[in-house]
């Protein structure tokens, strides 16, 4: 069965240090992968998304990168973070189109 | 782009009543329809979901209807229970190679015992 694996599952950061929160999947093949950011008592704001290895796509503006070395991994990263960048950093995978996203642990930054 | 609104965004009713929560896509192209609960702290989890060409779908107390005319669809608890208290997600698709979704606000759901 694939799962999904997000770690840390708590960060503590000071502003402008840099980030980077890791995500893996098990057990499938060339998922579309997908980072989400949850403020507090918030929906769900898509922050980046990939279907293969080197493809990623963004879908706003901000201060965080993606990547995707190799099929199963994706990465969320910074080089300086800010205040706004506190939140619940969600990794999710899928198989193809119309099918269900599945989530990560999640991440929950704090930024000091 | 797509745009899903939720309503309500919170919900209280008593353990054993029925619960509805809403949701309204605007572009008709959208085929998938997925619903999440998230409890406290917790991961998203996928706990319905439903595909254009159906109009309605159960699971157990879990019910979601889809009016493609309208474009709204519905998820029904019957039989809350106090564990159903959550946030609950709509989501919508339009099966696009990323399969990106479109989330609503949340509804927050209060099931007191």
């Amino acid at each position: 069965s694939q799962t999904i694996h997000q770690w840390p599952a708590t960060l503590v950061q000071p502003v402008g240090s840099p980030l980077s929160l890791e995500c893996t999947v098990e057990g499938t093949s060339n998922p579309n992968l997908y980072w989400y950011r949850q403020a507090a008592g918030r929906g769900l704001q898509l922050l980046f998304y990939s279907v293969g290895i080197g493809q990623i796509s963004s879908e706003v503006p901000q201060n965080l990168s993606a990547s995707r070395p190799q099929d199963r991994q994706f990465i969320l990263s910074s080089k300086k973070l800010l205040l706004s960048d506190s939140g619940f950093y969600l990794c999710a995978w899928s198989v193809q189109s119309n099918q269900p996203q599945h989530f990560g642990d999640g991440t929950r930054l704090s930024i000091l | 782009g797509e745009n899903v609104e939720q309503h309500p965004s919170t919900l209280s009713v008593q353990e054993g009543d029925s619960a509805v929560i809403k949701c309204t896509y605007s572009d008709s192209a959208s085929n998938y329809f997925p619903w999440y609960k998230q409890e406290l702290g917790k991961r998203p989890q996928l706990i319905i979901d439903i595909r254009s060409n159906v109009g309605e779908k159960k699971d157990q107390r879990i019910a979601v209807t889809l009016n493609k005319t309208a474009k709204h669809f519905s998820l029904h608890i019957t039989e809350t229970q106090p564990e159903d208290s959550a946030v609950y997600f709509c989501a919508a698709s339009i099966g696009n190679a990323g399969n990106m979704l479109t989330f609503g606000g949340g509804t927050r759901l209060m099931v007191k015992p």
